[in-house]
């Protein structure tokens, strides 16, 4: 059963274009997450989508933005790209059932995303 | 908002050893979960644990959940240099539809 699967792997781009990074979740899951993580530091929460409709979100300016299709695949928008968004950006899924479930999140590889 | 925090930050450490490592939250969580990263990848996921005093292994590493429910403890036993990373603990008060992240312990294995 393939993982999470992000493309692409390496992103580069230069300050103030956009970046479109995509995300496809485990068969079978429903939610998917997206996450910062700055070199050397450790994971930002982002946006989280379940069933198409985004659920929550992070301290993160507008400018980040996602959206789920109804494959519950995902993408992550980044407009007006600055120097700081240079990160790796982890997409993860899990199955929610709801309620006491032990809903897991499982990460892709990441797309590493330079802005120049 | 909820913060993790995890200790030590980093550690060295001689191939063999055992290693300690805790991470601690000022609020209660219901769910735990332990993952590991090396570099340019994404977290795995290590071990999940789910009750107050639950202590579960996965083969060399061991993993409890705290008696308080805001605390949990991974130990690697006989350490490997494969075992270079970064350790992530999560913790989820609603079990398990978000996760808050710990910002890391990196372990380095010396020869």
């Amino acid at each position: 059963e393939a993982g999470v699967t992000q493309s692409p792997t390496h992103l580069i781009k230069t300050r103030g274009q956009q970046a479109t990074l995509r995300c496809s979740p485990i068969s079978g899951h429903t939610s998917v997450y997206w996450y910062q993580q700055a070199l050397g530091l450790g994971l930002q929460f982002l946006l989280w989508y379940d069933e198409g409709e985004e659920r929550n979100r992070g301290n993160f300016p507008p400018r980040f933005s996602g959206r789920q299709f109804p494959n519950y695949s995902s993408e992550l928008n980044v407009n007006a790209l600055e120097l700081e968004d240079s990160a790796l950006y982890l997409c993860a899924s899990s199955l929610r059932t709801g309620g006491k479930s032990k809903n897991i999140q499982y990460f892709g590889a990441g797309t590493r995303l330079s802005v120049l | 908002g909820q913060q993790l925090n995890q200790s030590p930050q980093s550690m060295f450490i001689q191939e063999g050893e055992d290693v300690s490592m805790n991470c601690t939250s000022s609020s209660i969580f219901n769910t735990w979960l332990w993952y590991k990263q090396d570099p340019g990848e994404g977290p795995v996921l290590l071990i999940a644990l789910y009750k107050a005093g639950e202590l579960t292994s996965n083969g060399r590493l061991t993993a409890q959940f705290g008696i308080t429910r805001k605390d949990s403890f991974l130990n690697i036993s006989a350490s490997i240099p494969s075992d270079v990373g970064i350790y992530f603990c999560a913790g989820s008060d609603n079990y398990g539809q978000n996760f808050v992240f710990g910002p890391g312990t990196r372990l380095s294995v010396l020869p």
